[in-house]
C-alpha cells in the first residue's frame, strides 16, 4: 500500500493559463475526493467520485474545474484560465465505500501559486 | 458548514498527555465522530473515529459522551511531533467530510 499520490507537488504558472493535477488513490479504495485548502483553513470540499461517477460537486467547483476518474482508478483535476484566487493546496483523498469504516486517506497535496 | 466546534488553540507540554475537546450537540444517530490532523503542509492524517462507545488505537483515545454531544480526543503522551492542527468532524456513513477551523496544537517542550 504506497498511500495516496499526487503530482506535481508543487505548480506555478502564470494567471490565464491551464492546469492539470493528477490523484493516484489507494487501489482498493472506490471512493475518491477531492478538497481546497487555502492558508489558515481547513480543506473545502470540491467533489468526489464513487469508482468512475462523479456523484457530488460543491458550489465552489467553478465552470473552470472539472474533475475526470476515468476508469474508476486516477483522476484529474483541471484548472482552465487559472486565477489568482486559485491559489491553493488541492488535495485529494480516497476511502472505501462509506459505511465500511476506517477514514479517509489523503495524499501530501499539489500546492498550486497563480503569479 | 461544519458541524463541530473546537478551540481555536491549545498548549500542552511534553510527555503529558493532551486533551482536545469537541462539541458536536447536533449529530445524529447515524453519524461518527472523525478525527484528523495536519502537520504542516501535508495532507489530513487520519487518527481515530467512533460512533458511541469509546474507542482506542494505537495514536490516541476517543471518549464519547453518552449524550454522543461533545467528545475528547486523548493524545496520552504527547511528544513534540505532535504538534499540529487537530480537526474534529462529524459524517454520516453516506455524507463527506466537511472541515471546520479545528484546534492548533503546540506541545511545548
Amino acid at each position: 500500500d504506497t498511500g495516496v499520490s499526487q503530482d506535481p507537488r508543487h505548480k506555478i504558472t502564470k494567471r490565464g493559463q491551464n492546469v492539470t493535477f493528477r490523484c493516484d488513490p489507494i487501489s482498493e479504495h472506490n471512493r475518491l475526493y477531492w478538497y481546497r485548502q487555502t492558508l489558515g483553513q481547513g480543506p473545502e470540499f470540491l467533489t468526489y467520485f464513487q469508482n468512475e461517477a462523479q456523484l457530488e460537486k460543491s458550489r465552489l467547483l467553478s465552470d473552470r474545474f472539472s474533475a475526470e476518474r476515468p476508469k474508476g482508478s486516477f483522476s484529474t483535476l483541471e484548472i482552465q484560465r487559472t486565477e489568482q484566487g486559485d491559489s491553493a493546496m488541492y488535495l485529494c483523498a480516497s476511502s472505501l465505500e462509506a459505511g465500511q469504516g476506517g477514514g479517509y486517506t489523503f495524499g501530501s497535496g499539489t500546492r498550486l501559486t497563480v503569479v | 458548514d461544519a458541524k463541530t466546534t473546537q478551540p481555536p488553540s491549545m498548549d500542552c507540554a511534553e510527555g503529558r498527555a493532551a486533551n482536545l475537546p469537541c462539541n458536536h450537540s447536533t449529530i445524529s444517530g447515524n453519524e461518527y465522530v472523525y478525527w484528523y490532523r495536519q502537520i504542516h503542509s501535508q495532507g489530513p492524517q487520519y487518527i481515530i473515529h467512533g460512533l458511541k462507545n469509546n474507542e482506542t488505537n494505537e495514536m490516541a483515545s476517543l471518549i464519547i459522551t453518552e449524550d454522543r454531544k461533545s467528545s475528547t480526543l486523548i493524545l496520552p503522551h504527547a511528544t513534540l511531533r505532535d504538534t499540529a492542527v487537530y480537526y474534529c468532524i462529524v459524517s454520516g456513513g453516506a455524507q463527506k467530510l466537511v472541515f471546520g477551523q479545528g484546534t492548533r496544537l503546540t506541545i511545548n517542550p
